[in-house]
């Protein structure tokens, strides 16, 4: 089972980033995903997360109106689309399988967005 | 919004003793979905408990977690200087979903 996130980098503030993340390992179409943040020296900050078939998003309100997450069952793959991005954004993201009882029984190394002029 | 407060901010123990780290919710939740992880220095967090009191795949018997309403323990008995880390609790809500504790070190 692995999580495999891709797509961050140095953005502007006001810029967009797409982050993405490939699932091997398990049937990705079974089970919610999501994304958990985690700002330099910071604790760990849930992003968003979706539904096993995509018809059900929630998204923390730090990043609500300026994130869209998204799943392709068909690819094995979530995504992630942040715009406006704002200096406190800075983090490194992590994508995030649904266990048991809507526990993270499986992270992905992470992601790291810099959003800095 | 649930909010989790995790204590003590620090615990600093030695070898072979027993740590005891506290989640307390704003509100009560349901107990199904309280989880703890650890998070070592330069990786990804790790699942240890899921509903509040069931170990993670491959998760040694020394973690134990309890709790319910508001209150929620885990406990790391025997400790080894592996188990340094930092400890979250986490809650899941179907309507405003995750939130995190802001996270214990343990120092041993």
């Amino acid at each position: 089972v692995q999580l495999l996130e891709s797509g961050g980098g140095l953005v502007q503030p006001g810029g967009s980033v797409r982050l993405s993340c490939s699932a091997s390992g398990f049937t990705f179409s079974n089970f919610a995903m999501g994304w958990v943040r985690q700002a330099p020296g910071k604790g760990l900050e849930w992003v968003s997360d979706i539904s096993a078939t995509g018809g059900r998003t929630n998204y923390a309100d730090s990043v609500k109106g300026r994130v869209i997450v998204s799943r392709d069952n068909s690819q094995s793959t979530l995504h992630l689309q942040m715009n406006s991005l704002r200096v406190e954004d800075t983090a490194v993201y992590y994508c995030a399988k649904a266990g048991f009882w809507f526990s993270v029984d499986v992270w992905g190394q992470g992601t790291t967005v810099i959003v800095s002029s | 919004e649930i909010v989790l407060t995790q204590s003590p901010g620090t615990l600093s123990l030695s070898p072979g003793q027993r740590a005891t780290l506290s989640c307390k919710a704003s509100q009560s939740v349901n107990s199904n979905y309280l989880a703890w992880y650890h998070q070592k220095p330069g990786q990804a967090p790790k699942l240890l408990i899921y509903a509040a009191s069931s170990r993670a795949t491959g998760i040694p018997d020394r973690f134990s977690g309890s709790g319910s309403g508001t209150d929620f323990t885990l406990t790391i008995t025997r400790l080894q200087p592996e188990d340094v880390a930092v400890y979250y609790c986490q809650h899941y809500g179907t309507s405003v979903g995750y939130s995190f504790g802001q996270g214990t070190k343990l120092e041993i």
